[in-house]
């Protein structure tokens, strides 16, 4: 089955800064990857995805890019505002029935002002 | 408004109790989800159900069972609950192939 790493667990950074968030993924017949974030004592939110065929998605301060070839994909919020501290994961969903999101162990991103 | 909604928020019970947690979503998705988040933040799939069919079941243990009446709900009931059990308890919905909707999560506390 799928499995989805995801690096760095914890991350902090200043406000204005950029913040880059990787993960990897095992299946290559995955093909749908969202990033979710979650805010404190609240449920994971979807705040951008990306389908296998397209490279990058871009919305606002925040882009999605995705390697097939080497099963990346990566997070890159520029402009990092305090609100953005949350806890972000990434997830992998493949094909066929039977199937669900596996989510990475998540990254708990800081920004400080 | 639309939304995934669970019912309760939070839950404390003792060991060996018996206990349910609801699930609704009004969205119109034809795939429901439990999740289960530990303490470190990692979240797992428990079971789905698509068109009132379990098509998930993961390593779960036979103590915790999915009830689904109709598309919009999805219920877990937990028997004989234990110590280990502690965690939060997320429901989802999709449409099939799509990001998942989350519900805001029941916190169960097993004393």
């Amino acid at each position: 089955g799928e499995n989805v790493e995801q690096h760095p667990s914890t991350l902090s950074v200043q406000e204005g800064d950029s913040a880059v968030i990787k993960c990897t993924y095992s299946d290559s017949a995955s093909n749908y990857f969202p990033w979710y974030k979650q805010e404190l004592g609240k449920g994971p939110q979807l705040i951008i995805d990306i389908r296998s065929n397209v490279g990058e998605k871009k919305d606002q301060r925040i882009a999605v890019t995705l390697n097939k070839t080497a099963k990346h994909f990566s997070l890159h919020i520029t402009e990092t505002q305090p609100e953005d501290s949350a806890v972000y994961f990434c997830a992998a969903f493949g094909q066929g029935a039977g199937t669900a999101l596996i989510f990475g162990k998540g990254t708990t991103l800081s920004v400080s002002s | 408004d639309t939304a995934v909604s669970q019912t309760p928020k939070y839950l404390v019970t003792q060991m060996g109790n018996d206990k349910s947690i609801k699930c609704e979503q009004n969205l119109g998705h034809d795939t429901m989800y439990w999740y289960k988040q530990d303490s470190k933040k990692f979240l797992k799939i428990m079971f789905s159900y698509n068109n009132k069919e379990l098509i998930i079941n993961e390593t779960v243990p036979n103590r915790f069972s999915p009830k689904s009446p109709d598309k919009a709900h999805l219920n877990l009931h937990i028997n004989s609950l234990e110590l280990g059990d502690s965690a939060v308890y997320f429901c989802a919905s999709s449409q099939r192939g799509n990001g998942y909707t989350f519900g805001s999560g029941t916190r169960l506390t097993v004393v």
